[in-house]
This record gives C-alpha cells, sequence and structure tokens, in this order.
C-alpha cells in the first residue's frame, strides 16, 4: 500500500469526450506527477505540479491538463479524446525533496473507442 | 533529451537463480534512479531509490547499483523465487526533484518454479 489512491479504476469513453481522473496524494506530498503508459511500454511523463502550480510539462498537448488542490488531491482532464489515448494513467505523489521516492498509485484504465 | 533502454525485454529463469537486470542512461545528470515493479495492469511497486551521490542500496535479495560516469545501473536479485515474477522498470530523475522521470520500456521476468 503506498497510500495513493486513484478513480475511477476503469473507464470507457467514444473518441471526442472529455475525461477526468482523480489522485489522492499522501498526507505531506507536494509534489504529484502523472505518466501514460501504454501496453508494453515505460510510463511517459505527461506533467507534474508543485504546491497547486504545473511544475514542468512532458510532450503532450494542451488538451492534457491537470489541477492540484491544497487537500493533496489533484486531477488529471483530457479533452479532445482520441484513439490514441488509451493507456492506464498513473499518478504519483513525492514529498518535494530529498528523499523524494515517488509512491504511485493503482492507475486509471481508460479506453477510447 | 533523456533515453533509457533496458535489456533484456524479457527473461525467463528457474527458480533459486540468481539474475541481473541492466538500466542503462544517456544523460548523466540524473537527480536520483528509481527501480520499481509492476505486476499485470496494475501500479508501480517502488524497490530501491538511488540518489545521484550515491553508488548501490540494497533491501532484502535486492541491491541496485549506479554508475553515472557509464549511464549504468543494474538490479541484482538473489535467489529468485516465482513470486518474484513480474515487469521492473528503471526511472531516472533530472533536475532538483523527483518526478519528471523518465522510465524504461522495463525488463518482464519469469521465474519458473
Amino acid at each position: 500500500e503506498t497510500g495513493v489512491t486513484q478513480s475511477p479504476t476503469h473507464l470507457i469513453k467514444t473518441r471526442g469526450q472529455q475525461v477526468t481522473l482523480r489522485c489522492s496524494s499522501q498526507s505531506g506530498h507536494n509534489t504529484v506527477s502523472w505518466y501514460q503508459q501504454a501496453l508494453g511500454q515505460g510510463p511517459q511523463f505527461i506533467f507534474q505540479y508543485y504546491r497547486e502550480e504545473e511544475n514542468g510539462r512532458g510532450n503532450f498537448p494542451p488538451r492534457f491538463s491537470g489541477l492540484q488542490f491544497p487537500n493533496y488531491s489533484s486531477e488529471l482532464n483530457v479533452n479532445a479524446l482520441e484513439l490514441d489515448d488509451s493507456a492506464l494513467y498513473l499518478c504519483a505523489s513525492s514529498l518535494g525533496h530529498f528523499p523524494d521516492t515517488q509512491y504511485f498509485g493503482p492507475g486509471t484504465r481508460l479506453t477510447v473507442l | 533529451k533523456q533515453e533509457v533502454t533496458q535489456i533484456p525485454a524479457a527473461l525467463s529463469v528457474p527458480e533459486g537463480e540468481n539474475l541481473v537486470l541492466n538500466c542503462s542512461f544517456t544523460d548523466s545528470a540524473i537527480y536520483n534512479l528509481q527501480w520499481f515493479r509492476q505486476d499485470p495492469g496494475k501500479g508501480l511497486t517502488s524497490l530501491l531509490l538511488i540518489q545521484s551521490s550515491q553508488r548501490e542500496q540494497t533491501s532484502g535479495r535486492l541491491n541496485a547499483s549506479l554508475d553515472k560516469s557509464s549511464g549504468r545501473s543494474t538490479l541484482y536479485i538473489a535467489a529468485s523465487q516465482p513470486g518474484d515474477s513480474a515487469t521492473y522498470l528503471c526511472a531516472v530523475s533530472l533536475g532538483t526533484n523527483a518526478g519528471k522521470s523518465t522510465f524504461g520500456d522495463g525488463t518482464t521476468l519469469t521465474v519458473k518454479p
């Protein structure tokens, strides 16, 4: 148990729709990072939030956006869903300072039809 | 751009064997390197974290080493067990905090009874 939870577990959407995925970090963890993992590949970094501000972004288009709240919860929003967005979405929380171990949630499996 | 490679992609060994998984990265200016385990369809479980100033970390039957100058890390598993069967991922963080990690595509390990 990492203390990081994600909801929902599974989600099915159709192309063009919008989706919101949620993550609850460990208490005291100021940093949350979101990753997309396609089948058979390693996770790809989407973006990171530190104390409610975006703190770095990977090679993902603006239709991927996020929010972090003061209660250690966060959201990943994806607009105009495409078939290639089908993947496992993972959030990871960390302290934001040494030793900075990342703790991952169980993920949300998104299927876009 | 940081690239992380894991070799081999898959490995099958008999129970009791000692084994080594390899991870190489192209940019040696890392913040830390973390090894994870992932069971099918699940999130990531942290195994070992090595800070950039460290050379190795040990936890139980696991030992991870880091050689920044050559851009390599190894994960040594002693006396493998069927329960060790999973995909093992290494992740490298740059900058000044964890997250924003670049992952390899993993090594899928099968330990046969």
